[in-house]
């Protein structure tokens, strides 16, 4: 089945100790992406990447690193979480382009004390 | 820069009855328009978009939208909702050539029995 696969779904942690929240895909889409979504807000992009090894920042991408090893993978690490990171992250794929859309994971509900 | 207004936060209505949800969008260049679903606890999943051609979508589960260039809107309708339709709506917007997506606040559809 194609999907976007994230881990974990759930995360508590304290404030300060780094984290890291996964995420995979087996469609070999070339674009990914990582949103926060807050009420009221909407989801915003925090960082993108258009192929292996090319990331570029999002619109919120202050306190967040990406990487990208391998086509497959991106995953999302916070050094130094601190509350105002509390959130619903996820990450989505596309074909590129967009007349495909995107394919997004099932989210990762994360809070910081 | 592109900008996505979605107009009413939320919009309780009754079962059976019609439903529009509002999308407003900025943009100086060509886009590419999308409804987004966000069942429950869930990811978001595509629910129509519009690329080129006829201006009246049709999408999953009998919702339709209607882009109208002139008043740079994107209204997502169903003649009929059902329970089962409670879930959050988010409208977004793509600039042609680019693997961006700009999201709107988001519209929570309440129906009631």
């Amino acid at each position: 089945e194609a999907q976007v696969t994230q881990n974990p779904r759930y995360l508590i942690t304290v404030t300060g100790k780094k984290l890291t929240v996964t995420c995979s895909q087996n469609m070999n889409h070339e674009y990914m992406s990582w949103y926060r979504q807050d009420p009221g807000l909407g989801l915003r992009q925090i960082y993108y990447s258009m192929n292996v090894e090319v990331t570029d920042k999002g619109d919120v991408p202050e306190g967040y690193k990406v990487s990208r090893k391998e086509k497959r993978n991106f995953p999302l690490i916070l050094e130094s979480p601190s509350p105002n990171q509390t959130s619903l992250y996820f990450c989505a794929s596309s074909q590129g382009r967009m007349t495909y859309g995107y394919t997004f994971g099932s989210g990762t509900r994360l809070t910081v004390v | 820069a592109q900008s996505v207004t979605q107009l009413d936060s939320q919009v309780p209505v009754f079962e059976e009855a019609p439903v529009e949800l509002r999308c407003n969008y900025s943009s100086s260049v060509s886009v590419y328009l999308f409804w987004y679903v966000q069942y429950p606890n869930q990811g978001l999943q595509l629910l129509l978009k519009y690329l080129s051609g006829s201006t009246l979508v049709k999408g999953i589960n009998g919702f339709e939208a209607e882009f109208n260039k002139s008043q740079t809107s994107f209204h997502l309708r169903k003649p009929s909702v059902h329970i089962s339709d409670t879930a959050e709506y988010f409208c977004a917007v793509s600039p042609f050539d680019t693997d961006k997506l700009i999201f709107g606040t988001g519209t929570r559809l309440q129906v009631f029995p």
